[in-house]
C-alpha cells in the first residue's frame, strides 16, 4: 500500500526558506503512470495547490506561488521535496504531499506537517 | 485561478440524503469531467471520495456519489450516517495548459 510522510522543519523564520521533504514508500516514486505534488492548508482555511513535479524532473506550480517554489525529486531515496523562499505568516499552513494523478485528483495523501513562520 | 464556490456549512439528520454544491465556471468544472471530492476529519488529511466526476475508488461506500450540471458539480451523501460529520471540499482542472487545479473553500457538514 502506497504511503506518504512529510519531514521536516515546523518552524520557520520570516524572510527564510521553507523545506519539506515528502517520503514515498510502498511503491516507487518513478512510475511513469503519475505525478507527484504539495498541497497546503492554513490553519482553519482550505486547501490551495503548490506544484506537483513528474519523476523526470517535469515541474508544474500554482502560478500565485510560483516566483518562490522550488519542488524537486530525488529517485534514487524516492523523495520528492519543496522549496518556498521568502516565507511570511501568511505561508504557516499544514503542508501536505500526495500522488496526483493524470486526471487532476490526488490520492494517496501524507499526514501533513504544520509549518510555523514565525521569529 | 478563482476558488471554486462551496457552501458554508450543510447539515441533515441520520438516514437523510444532503447535498452539496460546487460551482464553477465554463473555464474548469463546466469545461471537463475531472472534479474530485475530499473528505476531512479534524486533524486528518483529507480522503478521496469522489474523482473524475463520479467514480468512486475502492472502499469507498455507494452512499456517496457525484455529478455535474453546467458549471456546478456535486456530492450527494445518502443515508447519513454520524461518522459522515466532516469537512468536505471539491477540487476541478483549472483549464489552463499544465497541472493547475482549483479547490473549493470547503463545506461543513453537521449531522443532527
Amino acid at each position: 500500500q502506497l504511503q506518504l510522510q512529510e519531514s521536516g522543519p515546523g518552524l520557520v523564520k520570516p524572510s527564510e526558506t521553507l523545506s519539506l521533504t515528502c517520503t514515498v514508500s510502498g511503491g516507487s516514486i518513478s512510475s511513469s503512470s503519475y505525478y507527484w505534488g504539495w498541497i497546503r492548508q492554513p490553519p482553519g482555511k482550505g486547501l490551495e495547490w503548490i506544484g506537483s513535479i513528474y519523476y523526470s524532473g517535469s515541474t508544474y506550480y500554482n502560478p500565485s506561488l510560483k516566483s518562490r517554489v522550488t519542488i524537486s525529486v530525488d529517485t534514487s531515496k524516492n523523495q520528492f521535496s519543496l522549496k518556498l523562499s521568502s516565507v511570511t505568516a501568511a505561508d504557516t499552513a499544514v503542508y501536505y504531499c500526495a500522488r496526483h494523478q493524470f486526471t487532476y485528483y490526488y490520492d494517496p495523501w501524507g499526514q501533513g506537517t504544520l509549518v510555523t513562520v514565525s521569529s | 485561478q478563482s476558488a471554486l464556490t462551496q457552501p458554508a456549512s450543510v447539515s441533515g439528520s441520520p438516514g437523510q440524503s444532503i447535498t452539496i454544491s460546487c460551482t464553477g465556471t465554463s473555464s474548469d468544472v463546466g469545461s471537463y469531467n475531472l472534479v474530485s471530492w475530499y473528505q476531512q476529519h479534524p486533524g486528518k488529511a483529507p480522503k478521496l471520495m469522489i474523482y473524475e466526476g463520479s467514480k468512486r475508488p475502492s472502499g469507498v461506500s455507494n452512499r456517496f456519489s457525484g455529478s455535474k450540471s453546467g458549471n456546478t458539480a456535486s456530492l450527494t451523501i445518502s443515508g447519513l450516517q454520524a461518522e459522515d460529520e466532516a469537512d468536505y471540499y471539491c477540487c476541478s482542472y483549472a483549464g489552463s495548459s499544465t497541472l493547475d487545479v482549483v479547490f473549493g473553500g470547503g463545506t461543513k457538514l453537521t449531522v443532527l
